[in-house]
Order: structure tokens, then sequence, then C-alpha cells
């Protein structure tokens, strides 16, 4: 099973808008609404964001949402603020019954 | 409240076997999706293994047949027998609970596995 794929990074200013994407195949991303994004700080354990490509677990500001098209998800932060500034790594359920994850982006706050 | 204490990692030489551990609390562990995913330094998140509640289990190609995952019903603790170790097994190992097969809902701290001589 490949990694799905993520930019290396992405960047935006407070108070603005950023996306990030995370493209797999039709055996991932693109057969099933069961993308997750997860974010990371330094040092830290991931924590979950977005699940089942859009929902939000309980606590998880609604400044993060998620949506899919065909084989590429994507998670939008709105309202930039400087604690968001982290690694954020998408995964997807797969037709072997497994996960698998991207390679991660690192997001910076300028 | 969920909680996940991973142990066990530590230095290890090429070729050796090492076996994590990770207690669980707040809920139980059978009842679950449990998994192992790594992280190499510098690198993004892999998943390693998973244990189903039914007690079969899955590997990913790059662990399969050296990798073992166990549970201990009553000790409610997550286990990962690692064996024949390479310098590419070196990563900080997290233990997680699988929200309904899809998602990982929780996350242990992690412990770091180095293999190197």
């Amino acid at each position: 099973q490949s990694a799905l794929t993520q930019p290396a990074s992405v960047s935006g200013s407070p108070g603005q808008s950023i996306t990030m994407s995370c493209t797999g195949t039709s055996s991932d991303v693109g057969g099933y609404n069961y993308v997750s994004w997860y974010q990371q700080h330094p040092g830290k354990a991931p924590k979950l964001m977005i699940y089942d490509v859009s929902k939000r677990p309980s606590g998880v500001s609604n400044r993060f949402s998620g949506s899919k098209s065909g084989n590429t998800a994507s998670l939008t932060i709105s309202g930039l603020q400087a604690e968001d500034e982290a690694d954020y790594h998408c995964s997807s359920y797969t037709t072997s019954t497994t996960l698998v994850f991207g390679g991660g982006t690192k997001l910076t706050v300028l | 409240e969920v909680q996940l204490v991973e142990s066990g990692g530590g230095l290890i030489q090429p070729g050796g076997s090492l076996r994590l551990s990770c207690a669980a609390s707040g809920f139980t562990v059978s009842s679950n999706y449990m998994s192992w995913v790594r992280q190499a330094p510098g690198k993004g998140l892999e998943w390693v293994s998973v244990i189903y509640n039914d007690g079969s289990t899955n590997y990913a190609d790059s662990v399969k047949g050296r990798f073992t995952i166990s549970r201990d019903n009553s000790k409610n603790t997550l286990y990962l027998q690692m064996n024949s170790l390479r310098a590419e097994d070196t990563a900080v190992y997290y233990c997680a609970k699988v929200g309904w097969l899809r998602f990982i809902d929780y996350w242990g701290q992690g412990t770091l596995v180095t293999v190197s001589s």
C-alpha cells in the first residue's frame, strides 16, 4: 500500500484561509468516505481533527473543515491562528481493511 | 477518560528483538480495534499493525513476518513483539485506538525505538 501524497509545506498569514491536499487512489481515498486528518505539534502525539472526510470530533474548532473530490481530499483551515502551526497528516481506510497515511504537510503561519 | 501509555522502547542492535507494551484505561482493549503506528525521525506516520476485536490481525508489508501484535485482556494491554529489527525500524511507535476501523481517535504518547549498532 503506497502512502498518500501530501505537499511538503503550506503557509499563510494570521486570519487567512489555507487548504492542503491529500491524494490517493481508488483503493483508498477515492473508494471510501473514510478520510481523516491529524494535527501534530513538535514532540507531541497526533490529534484527530477531521474524520469521515468532513466530520469534526467534539472540541475541534469549526475553523477546520474537510472535503473530498475523486481521489483527492482537502483540509481547509480558516482564520489562521499562530497555534495552528503544526504538521498535518491525512489518512484513509483502504481496500485491504487497513489504514494508509500521507507523508505529512508542515503548516507555517507567517 | 481514555489513556494509552506505551513502554518498552530503547536502543537495540540490528537483528535484535524488543517488545512494546501499551497499557490502556478508560475503555476495553478487547472490544475495540487497536493499532500500532510509527513515525521515523523527520518523516510521516506509517501504519504498522492492527488487531481487531475478534482477535484477528493485519500487518504492513514492511513488518510482516517480523512483528506480532497481541493483547492481554486481563491486563487491558496491547503489545507489539518486534523481531529481526532493522535500522529502518527506528521510529517513535504510537499505540492507537481505532474508531470504527477507519480513523484513530486516541493516541498514546509514543515510545522511541532506535535500531543501531
